[in-house]
């Protein structure tokens, strides 16, 4: 079976709840975030992007949050359902840097 | 299909022993990389190709070579694998040109990789 996130943090919500999935980041340069999800045997799927020009920003379902002055990014998840569970990562671009610099992921746990 | 694909999705191996994963995309981006994937440390970046003529490393490419043989594949090398290469390895892709996205990557599915 899939061994990615044995030792992780783990979220566990009841079905229909709101989910909140949060990301401490370590660059106070970063200028640009995105959440992954990341389905066992799959890869990071991407979720949901924002700049650092903005302090929130709202997809399907999904809310980013942004708070550059503490380095806090998190995830809302509104009314999570099953096919929601799956470990979740964030990733920062340290501003002039190309690489994206992942966080150590939260394994979310939809409870039926 | 798939716009990013990896070969094998799965594959055990010996120590000592060459290795080749690829990558393959469709989705016509210029930049490729590969990370690998282990419990509980997220993604760390091995190698990344901005373009065919541009290979550089990323935190961990000891024991890993790379060849970008085209535009849209990039594989990457153990040259003599070792047990604690033992991990998954996931392949992505993102778009240098696309104005307002900066460099979003996009994953293929990945490949377990056991060294015994």
């Amino acid at each position: 079976g899939e061994s990615v996130g044995l030792h992780l943090p783990t979220l566990s919500v009841q079905e229909g709840d709101n989910s909140i999935i949060n990301c401490a980041y370590s660059n106070s340069a970063s200028d640009y975030f995105i959440w992954y999800k990341q389905e066992s045997g799959k890869g990071p799927q991407f979720i949901i992007d924002i700049r650092s020009n903005m302090d929130k920003r709202q997809g399907q379902r999904v809310t980013v949050l942004l708070n550059k002055t503490v380095k806090h990014l998190s995830l809302q998840i509104a009314a999570t359902q099953p096919g929601d569970s799956a470990v979740y990562f964030c990733a920062e671009y340290p501003g002039s840097s190309y690489k994206l610099i992942f966080g150590s992921g939260t394994r979310l746990l939809v409870r039926p | 299909d798939a716009d990013v694909t990896q070969t094998p999705r799965n594959r055990i191996t010996k120590t000592g022993k060459r290795i080749m994963l690829e990558c393959s995309q469709t989705k016509g981006h210029d930049r490729m990389y590969w990370y690998r994937q282990d419990p509980g440390l997220g993604l760390r970046l091995i190698y990344y190709s901005f373009d065919v003529k541009d290979i550089n490393k990323g935190e961990i490419s000891d024991g890993y070579s790379v060849s970008r043989q085209a535009q849209a594949k990039f594989s990457l090398s153990l040259e003599s694998a070792i047990p604690n290469q033992t991990a998954l390895y996931f392949c992505a892709t993102s778009d240098s040109s696309w104005t307002g996205s900066t460099d979003t990557q996009y994953f293929g599915p990945g490949t377990r990789l056991t060294v015994l």
